[in-house]
């Protein structure tokens, strides 16, 4: 059973334009949430953070927003470049990390 | 400059063999993992470990066993191979200092179960 779902798997946008990425949950238990990114060939890196007592953190173009109540979390990019087509993994954290499928975001020039 | 490596991009076996993956990571964290990623179902988490000789399952434990004798070092064994482990396999290392636990990942393996 995925305790983390990302229903879209994936996302074209153009660039300048704004992305979002969204996430769901199951459990309420978990403390962090962490977005991640990953480009062919190579592993996941870690983009953008945050805690549970939060919701919202910001950090240059990305924004992640946290609805405790829905769990559900967005990953927003402003602007889109293309530089940002990837692959983005949503995690939740509580002893260990569980990650969704993913969703690739196309950022077209 | 955080790096974690493993011992191969690709790799090709046949069913029954016995498979050893290797990763290693500099940062002297404490916490390592094993991650499978395939198509639609994201990275599952197969075993981690939190100490040196330490070891607990994750969500997809059957078929595969690990070994952490050294700190830096986390291997994932497959007994014996069969072609529904063919997938691309992620190592990751992280610390408990601090929240949040971000990891840190390997460029992946590849194997293919022929």
């Amino acid at each position: 059973d995925q305790q983390v779902k990302q229903n879209s798997p994936s996302l074209s946008v153009q660039e300048g334009r704004i992305s979002i990425l969204n996430c769901d949950y199951t459990n309420s238990m978990f403390d962090y949430f962490l977005w991640y990114k990953k480009y062919p060939a190579e592993g996941p890196t870690f983009l953008i953070s945050i805690s549970s007592i939060k919701d919202k953190n910001e950090d240059g173009r990305f924004t992640v927003f946290l609805n405790k109540s829905a769990k559900h979390l967005s990953l927003h990019i402003v602007p889109s470049q293309p530089g940002d087509s990837a692959v983005y993994f949503c995690a939740a954290s509580l002893r260990d990390m569980r990650f969704g499928a993913g969703t690739r975001l196309t950022v077209k020039p | 400059d955080v790096k974690v490596t493993q011992s191969s991009r690709y790799l090709v076996k046949r069913t029954g063999e016995k498979v050893f993956l290797e990763c290693v990571q500099d940062m002297d964290h404490e916490n390592m993992f094993w991650y499978r990623q395939d198509p639609g179902l994201g990275l599952r988490l197969i075993y981690f470990s939190y100490d040196v000789k330490m070891k607990e399952k994750g969500d997809i434990p059957e078929g595969y066993s690990v070994s952490r004798e050294k700190k830096e070092r986390f291997s994932l064994i497959l007994e014996s191979a069969s072609t529904n482990q063919t997938s691309m396999y992620l190592c990751a290392s992280g610390t408990t200092s601090g929240r949040p636990d971000t990891q840190y990942f390997g460029p992946g393996t590849r194997l293919t179960v022929l």
